[in-house]
């Protein structure tokens, strides 16, 4: 199975300031149409996740452009320019290339 | 708008079944692949099964392979995830969720809890 490791785990952050989450790969995430399937989701407490960020840096309709996704082959980044009180939340990064897929353990952003 | 209701969660002893119902509304549900997703109490997302359009083609997670069974009815818009020899670490909130390579949306769950 393709592991995806995340850090940090827990991401302390002071509100105005940016935020990065690192999710790195096993394997080339790359799909046979070319396409990179890896997506970025956001789950607020109480509630279902979110797809924040799709095939590595499209940011979904209605999200902030605070949110940012770069990277390739097994490398990405999810980057926040200045954190908001409702950014608090767990991220997750998720591979949709080879099944099974694989979610990222969880990155818990808080407000220092 | 696109939305995926799941029901049919519930308290269960160990080796039981159950089965739950998901219906998609707001786009055209047989011409998606669609999936279940779940996330124990207090831990991270894990992936379950996945069916494609015509309910031909089926993956499953190791965990669950033998014991859970994706299927849909593209007529009601309904997918359903049937769950037998249930064990405690099945005990999760279960959620529905379209295109499964891409996660585009997810429904708010149903929990399902495996206890004697």
């Amino acid at each position: 199975d393709v592991v995806m490791t995340q850090s940090p785990l827990s991401l302390p952050v002071t509100l105005g300031q940016p935020a990065s989450i690192s999710c790195r790969s096993s394997q080339s995430l790359v799909y046979s149409d070319a396409n990179t399937l890896l997506h970025w989701f956001q789950q607020r407490p109480g509630q279902s996740p979110r797809r924040l960020i799709y095939k590595v840096s499209n940011r979904e309709s209605g999200v902030p452009d605070r949110f940012s996704g770069s990277g390739s082959g097994t490398d990405f980044t999810l980057k926040i320019s200045s954190v908001e009180t409702e950014d608090v939340g767990v991220y997750y990064c998720m591979q949709g290339t080879h099944w099974p897929f694989t979610f990222g353990q969880g990155t818990k952003l808080e407000i220092k | 708008e696109v939305q995926l209701v799941e029901s049919g969660g519930g308290l269960v002893q160990p080796g039981g079944s159950l089965r739950l119902s998901c219906v998609a509304s707001g786009f055209s549900f047989r011409t998606y692949w669609m999936s279940w997703v779940r996330q124990a109490p207090g831990q991270g997302l894990e992936w379950v099964t996945y069916i494609n359009p015509d309910g031909s083609e089926k993956f499953y997670v190791d965990s669950v392979k033998g014991r859970f069974t994706i299927s849909r009815d593209n007529a009601e818009s309904s997918l359903y995830l049937q769950m037998s020899g249930l064990r405690v670490d099945d005990t999760a909130v279960y959620f529905c969720t379209r295109a499964p390579r891409n996660l585009d949306y997810w429904g708010q769950g149903t929990l399902v809890t495996i206890s004697s």
